[in-house]
């Protein structure tokens, strides 16, 4: 089945500094990721969408000046946080739908569990 | 109302046990129908993925759709305590860039 790796897997990093989140499709080309932001006993709260060669699109509330999204090719899509602040801190997960012609679910990434200190 | 509505438990039962996790839905557009397992701090993972009404079966899970109701169920055969995990349910209207709409996800705890 298809995969996505993402990394790091946790980071802690101090206040006012930025940290770049990386995902990765391993074994398909994804022309789209979902971006989500995750609290504690919460479900998933999608961030923004990022598609190959564009921009971002961001959902309602949520900083692009904050959290850049890169979709720099078919295989990989990043977020950075920048200027990180403790209440940045979350779990930060990817996914990616399956590819063209492909009939299976969306692929999530391992996580991402970011601390601001 | 929310497009998706799923009880969030949590929901505990004994080991061995048939578990029913259910989701109703407002919208017809909704196609895609999948049920993902998420254990602590990870990230959520592919149980099942369907888009006809029906039944689908894949080893201890089945999967149930009815669209005429907009309800959706995973069922869960001879539940064991490493099942325990929250299970989301997630809809979309096509399977090819559309986004994914979650229900609350339900916290299951299979007790030994």
């Amino acid at each position: 089945g298809a995969v996505v790796s993402q990394h790091p897997s946790r980071v802690i990093c101090k206040s006012g500094t930025s940290v770049k989140i990386e995902c990765r499709s391993l074994d398909f080309q994804a022309t789209t990721m979902f971006w989500y932001r995750q609290f504690p006993k919460q479900s998933l709260m999608l961030m923004a969408t990022s598609n190959e060669g564009s921009k971002a699109t961001y959902e309602q509330g949520v900083e692009k000046d904050k959290f850049l999204i890169n979709h720099a090719s078919l295989t990989l899509s990043t977020l950075t946080v920048t200027s990180a602040h403790p209440e940045d801190s979350s779990f930060y997960i990817c996914s990616a739908p399956p590819g063209q012609g492909l009939n299976y679910g969306y692929t999530f990434g391992s996580g991402t569990r970011l601390t601001v200190v | 109302q929310k497009e998706v509505e799923q009880d969030p438990g949590p929901l505990s039962v004994p080991e061995g046990a048939i578990v029913s996790l259910n989701c109703t839905y407002s919208n017809s557009a909704f196609q895609y129908f999948m049920w993902y397992r998420q254990y602590s701090r990870k990230g959520p993972e592919l149980l099942m993925y369907t888009y006809s009404s029906g039944n689908k079966e894949d080893g201890r899970f089945t999967a149930q759709v009815d669209k005429s109701s907009k309800y959706i169920s995973l069922f869960i055969r001879d539940s064991q305590p490493s099942d325990s995990a929250t299970y989301l349910c997630a809809l979309s209207r096509d399977n090819q860039g559309g986004k994914l709409i979650f229900g609350q996800g339900t916290e299951l705890s299979v007790k030994p």
